[in-house]
């Protein structure tokens, strides 16, 4: 059972938006930056969203990742095939000093 | 740019010890932290430890019985020792580079990943 919540799966039609929940509590997402990967079958990970809402370079801007409290939530606009992926979110945990992570949502383009 | 490679047997036989190294190229080990995060198959990404800079160690309670991290700065690599493993060891395990503020600590997320290396653990 992860510590971050998400929900398994979200789905959108090309050119919609999808948006990804991440919740979790005062002592991860409500005190540090949150991240988001992006995780294509068969391949590792990849840094999609840092300190809640910045891209790295190469990362298009149809990706948005913001935070409100102890929630985050990862925006996909304009979705595209290539979106079809997993995605996961992730925080320091104050309490231990350690990183968690949601359990990961299965995006689906229609 | 940072590169990473996994490295190591890819079965190992329950009550062992698993032994993974990861080869760091295009910086130094010296100048980062550095964690291992394992994905069984299908399912989500658990974060098993860190490497700091100073080659101070910081791992997950729920591993921190069994396992081990350390560094070669000799070889550019760190390592990973997990000792008594059982099948619910069995996962694909990354070494990854962290990305972080400093001099104040903030974990922004981790921006280098290796491959991955899978590892079974079977008799």
């Amino acid at each position: 059972q992860s510590v971050l919540t998400q929900p398994p799966s979200a789905s959108g039609s090309p050119g919609q938006r999808v948006t990804v929940s991440c919740s979790g509590s005062s002592s991860n997402i409500g005190s540090n930056r949150v991240s988001w990967y992006q995780q294509l079958p068969g391949t590792a990970p990849k840094l999609l969203i840092y300190n809640n809402s910045e891209r790295p370079s190469g990362v298009p801007d149809r990706f948005f990742g913001s935070k409100s409290g102890t929630s985050a939530s990862l925006a996909i606009s304009g979705l595209q095939s290539e979106d079809e992926a997993d995605y996961f979110c992730a925080a320091l945990d104050d309490g231990p000093s350690v990183v968690v992570f949601g359990g990961g949502t299965t995006v689906t383009v229609l | 740019q940072v590169q990473l490679q996994e490295s190591g047997p890819g079965l190992v036989k329950p009550s062992e010890t698993l032994s993974l190294t990861c080869t760091v190229s295009g910086d130094s080990i010296s100048n980062y932290y550095w964690s291992w995060i394992r994905q069984p198959a299908g399912k989500g990404l658990e974060w098993i430890g860190r490497l700091y800079s100073s080659g101070v160690t910081k791992y997950n309670p729920s591993l921190q019985s069994r396992v081990a991290i350390s560094v070669d700065t000799s070889k550019n690599q760190f390592a990973l020792k997990l000792n008594s493993v059982t099948a619910a060891d069995t996962a694909i395990y990354y070494c990854t580079k962290e990305f972080y503020s400093s001099p104040a600590y903030y974990f922004f997320g981790l921006d280098v990943w290796g491959q991955g290396t899978p590892v079974t653990v079977s008799s």
